[in-house]
């Protein structure tokens, strides 16, 4: 059964660097297919994509995030990570990593979430 | 641009069923969705895949009382035999390369 837990400090400063580790277990980071994926939920909110990284390294963001979000994946260790830069209030949220599976039927994993929140 | 439309809330009775929809945008009703589950206070919960012809696959552990179907541009999402627990938020997801995109979420009530 695969597994995710995201890890990281809950609280950032205004204008600094966001940094979330998912670590994978029950199954490979490398092994094909899937979409690694960070999702965040403002307070009370809904959940907004902010972008996934395929197994063959091809990233892709959120439009509205793109220019401050770099995902990116250490196989040594079977973990993703995200880091969001220049982060304000508007970044407090709830983080959740997740596998996706986008050209079969088997099931998306989640995290559990964390919550991070943005003051000085 | 791919947007998928749902009902902000929903209510029904303990032990009634309830059917939820999500609409895909105009020019997109081929796209299959996922549905998730987020209780209170509580992470998203994958509930199911589904395709364009109905078709799903629901995730481990996901009663039978959960199931899905398809018609046209509108994907949906039935609950039976409703219980307590089931009071949650619920989203419709899809996906393509280079985007996901939510749903705004249904709130659904068991009365």
């Amino acid at each position: 059964q695969v597994q995710l837990q995201e890890s990281g400090p809950g609280l950032v400063k205004p204008s600094q660097t966001l940094s979330l580790t998912c670590s994978v277990s029950g199954g490979s980071i490398s092994s094909g297919g899937y979409y690694w994926t960070w999702i965040r939920q403002h307070p009370g909110k809904g959940l907004e994509w902010i972008g996934y990284i395929y197994y063959s390294g091809s990233t892709y963001y959120n439009p509205s995030l793109k220019s401050r979000v770099t995902i990116s994946v250490d196989t040594s260790k079977n973990q993703f990570s995200l880091k969001l830069s220049s982060v304000t209030a508007a970044d407090t949220a709830v983080y959740y990593c997740a596998r996706h599976d986008p050209y079969g039927d088997e099931p998306d994993h989640w995290g559990q979430g964390t919550l991070v929140t943005v003051s000085s | 641009q791919l947007v998928l439309t749902q009902s902000p809330s929903a209510s029904a009775s303990l032990g009634a069923s309830v059917k939820l929809t999500c609409t895909l945008s105009s020019g997109h009703s081929n796209y299959a969705i996922a549905w998730h589950q987020q209780q209170p206070e509580k992470g998203p919960r994958y509930l199911m895949k589904l395709h364009s012809d109905g078709s799903h696959s629901k995730g481990d552990g996901i009663p039978d009382r959960f199931s899905g179907s398809s018609s046209g541009a509108e994907r949906y999402l039935t609950i039976s035999s409703l219980q307590s627990e089931d009071e949650a938020d619920y989203y419709c997801q899809t996906w393509g390369t280079g985007f996901w995109v939510f749903g705004g979420g249904t709130k659904l009530t068991v009365l």
